[in-house]
């Protein structure tokens, strides 16, 4: 069966210091990996997918950047956290055919920027 | 672009009472249309999807949704709802193609009174 992994769980972080998030996924070969953000009492944003190693695109312009250097690994980035970067970060996958949408998601990572 | 609204931010139901969350969507050509639950913390958990054919879909603990295209909703339902069942529930829709991107309402959170 697949897992997808995601860490750390928490973090907290000074405004200006740099940001790394991994997120992995096990038992599963090709999978469409994303990026979601959500805010306190809000929805689920989409920051960036990727269908392939290499291969990001960014939904959201912002303060933060994806790579994709394995095909079951997807890590979020930043150079220097804003306050407004604070959220619970979910990764998730995706079979990545056509036609496949559901998307299986992650624990989460609860960022604070302080 | 598609969109998903749901409507009630917040709902409260007792123990054993039914439940009806309900979804509005967007989107130009056939939907396909999902339901999430999310516990505090926690990631987003799928209950049901809707691709086509029966109307009328069954997911896990217990829940239902019903696809009416000529009122464009998608609507969640549990004839008995349980304490545990409290958490907050995501419609959302997929947009066609090789990336499968799924488009979130803003949620509503289920509170359960004994």
């Amino acid at each position: 069966s697949q897992t997808i992994h995601q860490w750390p769980a928490t973090l907290v972080q000074p405004v200006g210091s740099p940001l790394s998030l991994e997120c992995t996924v096990e038992g599963t070969s090709n999978p469409n990996l994303y990026w979601y953000r959500q805010a306190a009492g809000r929805g689920l944003q989409l920051l960036f997918y990727s269908v392939g190693i290499g291969q990001i695109s960014s939904e959201v312009p912002q303060n933060l950047s994806a790579s994709r250097p394995q095909d079951r690994q997807f890590i979020l980035s930043s150079k220097k956290l804003l306050l407004s970067d604070s959220g619970f970060y979910l990764c998730a996958w995706s079979v990545g055919l056509a036609g496949n949408y559901e998307q299986y998601f992650g624990p989460g990572t609860r960022l604070t920027v302080t | 672009a598609q969109s998903v609204t749901q409507p009630d931010i917040h709902i409260t139901v007792s123990e054993g009472a039914s439940l009806e969350l309900r979804c509005n969507y967007s989107y130009g050509a056939t939907p396909y249309l999902f339901w999430y639950v999310q516990s505090p913390g926690q990631g987003l958990q799928l209950l049901l999807k809707y691709f086509s054919g029966d109307t009328l879909v069954q997911g896990i603990k217990g829940f239902e949704a019903e696809f009416k295209r000529s009122q464009s909703s998608f609507n969640l339902r549990k004839p008995s709802v349980h304490w545990s069942d409290a958490a907050e529930y995501f419609c959302a829709v997929a947009s066609a193609g090789t990336a499968s991107k799924l488009t979130f309402g803003t949620g509503t959170r289920l509170q359960v009174t004994l």
